[in-house]
């Protein structure tokens, strides 16, 4: 198994809700990374998990929650998002630091 | 790292010709450039990570060079084909920190 999969692939949420996005690879890989794109704008970096562990957070507003269940799985928890988080949310997973595999992402749209 | 600079920003080419972009960035606390191939509507694709002054690598009719000491990395595209239209992007990474910083993107395309 080769990929990065991410749930859901839409995703169309008002200010008041709680919603998750999830992210899993089974390549052994031991970093995972969320990223979030807006518009024909390349990834900006948000989050960087090593061995389970956050080892960056780049300055992400707390309606931001990364949790890393285990090795294989990536959460993003949101909560009371506003309409400019809305764009295009990537994860990716590395060996320590070599290159990076993408998921194809979930689209979110904040009502 | 937080100057990454890529041009040209984007680039028209007739199919069949041959082409190449720069990617600029800080030399201090290099560890390793990677560059991406991203399509529209798809996610950004692993083309190389350099790690060594003087590094070439190649996949098919891609290739792309390193200079560390000046902070700058070149990838050329041989015989363009309408597949290769794409935004490539270069992504420095530093000693001092486990990321990467994309550039701006060239935003190839071809003309056939």
């Amino acid at each position: 198994d080769t990929e990065v999969t991410q749930t859901p692939k839409h995703l169309v949420m008002g200010m008041t809700n709680k919603k998750s996005l999830k992210c899993e690879q089974h390549m052994g890989h031991r970093a995972m990374y969320w990223y979030k794109q807006k518009a024909k704008k390349p990834p900006e970096l948000m989050f960087v998990y090593s061995y389970e562990k956050l080892s960056i957070n780049e300055s992400v507003p707390s309606r931001f929650s990364p949790e890393c269940p285990n090795s294989s799985l990536l959460n993003l928890h949101l909560h009371a998002l506003q309409p400019e988080d809305s764009a295009l949310y990537l994860c990716a997973s590395s060996q320590a630091s070599g290159e990076q595999f993408f998921g194809p992402g979930t689209r979110l749209t904040v009502l | 790292i937080l100057n990454v600079e890529q041009s040209p920003q984007s680039l028209h080419v007739q199919e069949g010709d041959s082409t190449n972009f720069t990617c600029s960035f800080p030399s201090s606390n290099f560890y390793a450039l990677h560059w991406y191939r991203w399509e529209t509507a798809k996610s950004p694709e692993a083309l190389f990570v350099m790690t060594l002054n003087g590094d070439e690598k190649k996949k098919g009719r891609i290739s792309a060079t390193l200079n560390t000491k000046e902070g700058y990395s070149y990838l050329y595209i041989k015989g363009s084909q309408p597949e290769d239209s794409a935004t490539y992007l270069c992504a420095p990474e530093s000693s001092s920190a486990s990321k990467i910083i994309f550039g701006s993107g060239t935003r190839l395309s071809i003309r056939p």
